[in-house]
This record gives C-alpha cells, structure tokens and sequence, in this order.
C-alpha cells in the first residue's frame, strides 16, 4: 500500500499524559500536513512541512503540541499534557512538490487518522 | 486562511434523485476548487477538482464553478445510499488548504 500511513488509528489517554502519533506520506509527496478534527467540523489546520522544514503553524496551536519531520520523510506530532478538549481525530495528509502542476500540488491524500480520547 | 461556507445540512434526498451542495469562499484570488467525500469515521477522500469556470463531469459527479459569484457546487446524479456522507469544500490558490464544514448528505432508499 502506498497510500498515506497513520499510527495509531486509536489512542487512549489519561489527561495529563503525552502522547505522540506517527505519519507516513506517499514516499514521492514532500509535503506534509497535519489537521484536527471534531464532529461536526472540517478539518482544521494544524502544522505544515516542506520536506523537514515547519513552514507554517496554527495560531491556535498551543505551546504543548510539536511536530517534527527529522529526515523529510515520516513525522511526529506529540501533544504534551493533555487535556479532554485535545480529544478529536488527528489527520495527516501528503501532497506533491512545488515543482508540479499547480493542482497537482494541491490535492492532498489523507491517512485514516488518529482518533485521540483524552479520559 | 481562507473562510469557506457550507450549509451543515443535513441534506436528504430519495435514491435516484440529484443532489446539490454548495460552497462560498470569500477569496478572490482562488483559481482551484477541490470537494473531498468523508464517510462517518473515515478520512476525507478528493473526489473531485474544477479550475476554470462552468461545469466539469465526471461520471455521476459535475462541479460548477462561478468565479465571479464567489460559488461552487457539486451535483450528484442519480444519488445512491452509497453516497451518504459529508462532502467538504477546498478553494485552491494556498500552501494551506482551508476546508469548509461540510455538507451532509443523506440518500435514502
């Protein structure tokens, strides 16, 4: 499957506790998203990489959510003491590079997401 | 960020029928649309982009795009409960794709 790649689909925490989701994006995709979901709502975004570099990042992102994409190929987001209102689906999602056709670059493949319950 | 509008719904039509959802977007500038199909508990998924204005088809699925109007939709021919599901707007023309809430479709037998 080459499809984009999220782990893990569920996760279950205490409030208080930190947690870390890994995505995998198409291999050939440097570009990638992550974006926050609650019933009810679009996708919301949260952070974005240009193969390692964090271009952008939500103004509404607090200070205890990171992310890391170390070698321009998986990333990391980890949330630091949770909190119940963190609980939503985490989506990852891929697009292709700058030097594609502009709608080319545009479409974003998403993963299957985390689904985060913060207890 | 772009701000996009879409009416929540739900939207519920019978089997067979057509269904139209809409989009507004306050920016200008986009060139590009993109609607996304989201079962309940899964990803979004593109389903669909148009890039110029009037009308693009693609099987059961035709995208309309008026520029000037700040407007798009997407229609569903001959609708089937397989399409039950939220349908998510995204202008194009950003690093930062912005979705709108999405519309829920409900096709009932």
């Amino acid at each position: 499957d080459t499809g984009v790649s999220q782990n893990p689909r569920h996760k279950i925490t205490k409030r208080g506790q930190n947690v870390t989701f890994r995505c995998d994006p198409i291999s050939e995709h440097n570009r990638l998203y992550w974006y926050r979901q609650t019933l009810g709502q679009g996708p919301e975004f949260l952070t974005y990489f240009q193969n390692e570099a964090q271009l952008e990042k939500s103004r509404l992102l607090s200070d205890r959510f990171s992310a890391e994409r170390p070698k321009g190929s998986f990333s990391t987001l980890e949330i630091q003491r949770t909190e119940q209102g963190d609980s939503a689906m985490y989506l990852c999602a891929s697009s292709l590079e700058p030097g594609a056709s502009q709608g080319a670059r545009e479409k974003l493949f998403f993963g299957s997401g985390t689904q985060l319950s913060v207890l | 960020q772009k701000e996009v509008e879409q009416n929540s719904g739900p939207l519920s039509v019978p089997e067979g029928a057509i269904a139209s959802l809409n989009c507004t977007y306050s920016d200008r500038v986009s060139q590009s649309f993109f609607w996304y199909r989201q079962y309940s508990g899964k990803s979004p998924e593109l389903i669909m982009s148009i890039y110029s204005n009037g009308d693009k088809e693609d099987g059961r699925f035709t995208a309309q795009l008026n520029k000037a109007s700040q407007y798009v939709s997407l229609l569903i021919r001959d609708s089937q409960p397989s399409d039950s599901a939220t349908y998510l707007c995204a202008p194009g023309g950003s690093y930062i794709p912005t979705f709108g809430r999405g519309t829920s479709l409900i096709v009932h037998p």
